[in-house]
């Protein structure tokens, strides 16, 4: 069974003040992992696609990275408006569902 | 591009009654949807998978007969929520895929209050 796990659950940080959100995977076979980004009382939008160990994409401050066991979401030099909770899921080569981790929150403190 | 709208943003009903909510592809053709269910402070729960055309798959513990799905064009499902109760409320998020795509992308999602 697939299992993903993100960590932290929260984390607040100031504004300026760069970090990294993990999202840990165990899956037979690995098609792709995404993230997402949700505001509340809205749906998940599409950051990235990562396929395989060593890729890396970038989008603005958004910088996410892939291991065999674990992906990154790197953030640098946060703004406020990057305050969201960011999903982590999986999709095994066998199918097209997604396992979602249970997010992490983060806040940006002006 | 790929854009998913759903309708209502939110809808509040009486015990018993049945709710529909749509969910569309507006710039692209959805050979695949899926319902998720989103609890406060939880991540998404897979509901069901549904191929245009075809029934729909229901996720383990999710009652079919609960929870009509319907995928009868390439743009369009719906998910009727039959009987309504008050342990139905909760947040409903559909998400479209086309074998072009591969991303599910998802709609803003529906707010379901059962009073």
């Amino acid at each position: 069974e697939d299992q993903v796990t993100q960590s932290p659950e929260a984390l607040r940080l100031q504004e300026g003040e760069s970090s990294s959100l993990n999202c840990s995977y165990t899956v037979s076979g690995l098609r792709g992992l995404f993230w997402y980004r949700q505001d509340p009382g809205k749906g998940p939008e599409f950051l990235f696609t990562l396929y395989s160990a060593g890729e890396e994409k970038e989008k603005e401050r958004l910088k996410a990275t892939l291991t065999k066991k674990e992906s990154f979401l790197h953030i640098t030099a946060p703004k406020p408006e990057d305050s969201a909770t960011y999903l982590c899921a999986v999709e095994e080569t066998s199918g097209s569902r997604l396992t979602f981790g249970e997010g992490t929150q983060l806040t940006v403190n002006p | 591009g790929a854009v998913v709208s759903q309708h209502p943003s939110r809808v509040i009903c009486k015990s018993g009654t049945s709710v529909k909510i749509e969910c569309r592809s507006l710039d692209f053709q959805a050979t695949t949807m899926f319902w998720y269910r989103q609890f406060p402070k939880q991540s998404l729960m897979l509901m069901a998978t549904s191929n245009e055309g075809s029934k729909a798959t229901y996720e383990q513990g999710v009652e079919k007969d609960k929870f009509l799905i319907n995928h009868a064009s390439l743009t369009l499902s719906t998910l009727t929520v039959t009987s309504a109760h008050p342990e139905d409320s909760s947040f409903y998020i559909c998400s479209a895929r086309d074998l072009g795509l591969d991303t599910q992308y998802f709609g803003p999602g529906t707010r379901l209050t059962v009073l």
